[in-house]
């Protein structure tokens, strides 16, 4: 089982709202990690969006607008990614990523749809 | 306005070195950590490793026996050497900075194939 997994796509119209989940391998606590995430668009590097622990340690990127935002869901045991007044220029990859015994990982990735 | 722009080999044949070098542009190396991270549609996005401004590394399990992380100060690089490569090594090769764990800069990205 994969240490982050994320639904493969999503699709939400423009104005509206997405949220983009992240979810924990059972037996690693979501209330432990920082979850940072990350957007791609083709033919770029990813770039960090932000990082969010609780809501008294978070992390905005420069230059991320507000709308970016990050919560948990401690019951799934997931970090989600808060997307509102969803534009077309949001149509992008996102993953979320976490550090896990020194490790890096990344989640597998949703890919977002705006139509 | 930091930059990182890296080069290297494109492509190389089973059991080659894999070499690549990442210069930082327009900052310091200090306080940071140096990373490499490759992309694949088969694997994802997957972390290979960093290296401290003081040259401490930490390398991922999977890759450890293979992989060698070194900085060059004076010349404000850092390089990746990946040993014994496979097919299974293609990839978009990224380097970039980790500031307190969040990867907020990011090199253009080198494509790495390899192929007999």
């Amino acid at each position: 089982q994969a240490v982050l997994t994320q639904p493969s796509s999503l699709s939400a119209s423009p104005g509206a709202s997405a949220s983009l989940t992240c979810t924990l391998r059972s037996g690693i606590n979501v209330a432990t990690y920082g979850i940072y995430w990350y957007q791609q668009k083709p033919g770029s590097p990813p770039q960090y969006l932000l990082r969010y622990k609780s809501d008294s340690d978070k992390q905005q990127g420069s230059g991320v607008p507000s709308r970016f935002s990050g919560s948990k869901d401690a019951s799934a045991n997931a970090g989600i990614l808060l997307i509102s007044g969803l534009q077309s220029e949001d149509e992008a990859d996102y993953y979320c990523m976490i550090w896990h015994s020194r490790v890096s990982v990344f989640g597998g990735g949703t890919k977002l749809t705006v139509l | 306005q930091v930059q990182l722009q890296q080069w290297g080999t494109g492509l190389l044949k089973p059991s080659e070195t894999l070499s690549l070098t990442c210069a930082v542009y327009g900052g310091s190396l200090s306080a940071y950590q140096w990373s490499w991270i490759r992309q694949s549609p088969g694997t994802g996005l997957e972390w290979i490793g960093e290296i401290s401004h003081s040259g401490g590394t930490n390398y991922n399990p999977s890759l450890r026996s293979r992989v060698t992380i070194s900085l060059d100060t004076p010349k404000k690089q850092f390089s990746l050497r990946l040993n014994s490569v496979t097919a299974a090594d293609t990839a978009v090769y990224y380097c970039a900075r980790d500031e307190d764990g969040q990867i907020d800069l990011w090199g253009q990205g080198t494509l790495v194939t390899v192929s007999s």
